[in-house]
């Protein structure tokens, strides 16, 4: 059975940098095709793809926060985390990480195992 | 990346069908077997509905069905249930330089 759980701080300042942390269990990232994404949602808006990392450790990142974005692996602890810079009060929002399946050739068919989310608002 | 359009709203009967529509541009959905669907209630998780277009995972009710036509994807649910009520999301791939985009989520009614 995959889960997946999304952990890291609940309330970020303006210009800081926001860690998140994704861990799972009932796969492993260091098996070819598998992969896990970010995705979030403000409050009462529609869900925004941030980034993606491979067993291989192949990242993509969404075109406009790319220069934002950094998402790296830690297989021995089954964990993915993403780091998002210069946070902005536009940046509160839910952030789910997920499971993809169906790898081929640099895309996957779909994000098919959701974690619960974590809330993260963005204030001073 | 703009966001896929879908509409705001959509609502029905239960036990009539209603299609949402999601459309794209060539560089997304018109050009990639890769359209997703996502249901969503009310402070839950997503949950995968359809992928590659017109397939469902395991689990999932063969009430809810997908096409494509040109730009523009489209989720039928048929024999609409009170259970159905949710937001919906499109998905799709667009390209190795755009990733995944989403679309703007249609709120489903059932009356």
């Amino acid at each position: 059975q995959i889960t997946l759980k999304e952990s890291g701080p609940t309330l970020v300042k303006p210009t800081q940098t926001l860690t998140l942390t994704c861990t799972f269990s009932g796969f492993s990232l260091s098996t070819s095709g598998v992969g896990v994404g970010w995705i979030r949602q403000p409050p009462g808006k529609a869900l925004e793809w941030l980034a993606l990392i491979y067993w291989d450790d192949d990242k993509r990142y969404s075109p406009s926060l790319k220069s934002r974005l950094t998402i790296t692996k830690d297989t021995s602890k089954n964990q993915v985390v993403l780091t998002m810079t210069n946070m902005d009060p536009v940046d509160t929002a839910t952030y789910y990480c997920a499971h993809v399946f169906g790898y081929s050739y640099g895309y996957v068919k779909a994000f098919d195992i959701w974690g619960q989310g974590t809330m993260v608002t963005v204030s001073s | 990346q703009s966001a896929l359009t879908q509409p705001a709203s959509v609502s029905g009967s239960p036990g009539q069908s209603i299609t949402i529509s999601c459309t794209g541009t060539s560089s997304d959905v018109g050009s990639y077997n890769l359209v997703s669907w996502y249901q969503q209630h009310p402070g839950k998780a997503p949950k995968l509905m359809i992928y590659e277009v017109s397939k469902r995972p395991s689990g999932v009710s063969n009430r809810f069905s997908g096409s494509k036509s040109g730009n523009t994807a489209s989720l039928t649910i048929s024999g609409l249930q009170a259970e159905d009520e949710a937001d919906y999301y499109c998905c799709s791939y667009a390209g190795s330089s755009g990733g995944y985009v989403f679309g703007t989520g249609t709120k489903v009614t059932v009356l």
